[in-house]
């Protein structure tokens, strides 16, 4: 069976300190990797996705990068923290891109608090 | 503006009652999705359903591509069934762009 993992569960950092957020999902070989955050009250958005290793596309900017290191690796990091960074990241992953039957299994998200 | 929008907002259901979320997008769109958020935050994906009408258990959803519209009916709601709504279309295939949610509150 397929599991995603997202770490931390929660985290509260300071505006200007850094930031790496992790997904991992084990089960499944070459899985296409998304990164969504969402504002407190705010629309889901997508910030990148992956679709093999060491590649990564930006969809939103927010002064945020993604590396994908390993096939079932994704990680979300700043080098320095915004306060419009705070919301709720979720990872997840697909198996069939850009089909229209594609299906995306979520992750259980990080929350993100920047004081 | 909002390429996708979904209405009500919200919605108050005494259980056992049925519900209609509408999802009204402003481009074309090769992928239309359906999924539940939890309150807690997490996402299920509950539906892709680019055009026509699809089942799964008490969830029905029909998009009509050509007026780029979609609705996602629940029959006999459940407490479960509680939380939000939401609806997404593809970004030119690449990413997924959601609307605000339609916020279900289904009360025993």
């Amino acid at each position: 069976a397929q599991t995603i993992h997202q770490w931390p569960v929660a985290e509260i950092k300071a505006v200007g300190s850094p930031l790496s957020l992790g997904c991992t999902i084990k089960g499944k070989s070459s899985p296409n990797l998304y990164w969504y955050w969402q504002a407190t009250g705010g629309t889901l958005q997508q910030l990148f996705y992956s679709i093999t290793v060491g590649q990564v596309e930006s969809v939103v900017q927010l002064n945020l990068s993604a590396s994908r290191p390993k096939d079932d690796q994704f990680i979300l990091s700043t080098e320095k923290l915004l306060l419009s960074h705070s919301g709720f990241y979720l990872c997840a992953w697909s198996l069939n891109w850009g089909a229209n039957q594609d299906t995306q299994y979520f992750g259980p998200g990080t929350r993100l608090l920047v004081l | 503006g909002q390429q996708v929008q979904q209405s009500p907002a919200s919605l108050v259901l005494q259980e056992g009652e049925n519900a209609e979320l509408q999802c009204n997008f402003s481009s074309t769109a090769t992928q239309l999705q359906w999924f539940y958020q939890s309150p807690g935050g997490s996402l299920v994906s509950l539906l892709s359903n680019p055009s026509g009408t699809k089942h799964t258990g008490r969830l029905t959803s029909t998009t009509v591509t050509k007026e780029r519209r979609s609705s996602l009916h629940i029959s006999s709601s459940q407490t479960t069934d509680s939380g939000t709504y939401l609806c997404a279309i593809d970004r030119g295939g690449r990413a997924l762009i959601f609307g605000t949610g339609t916020t279900v509150s289904v009360s025993p």
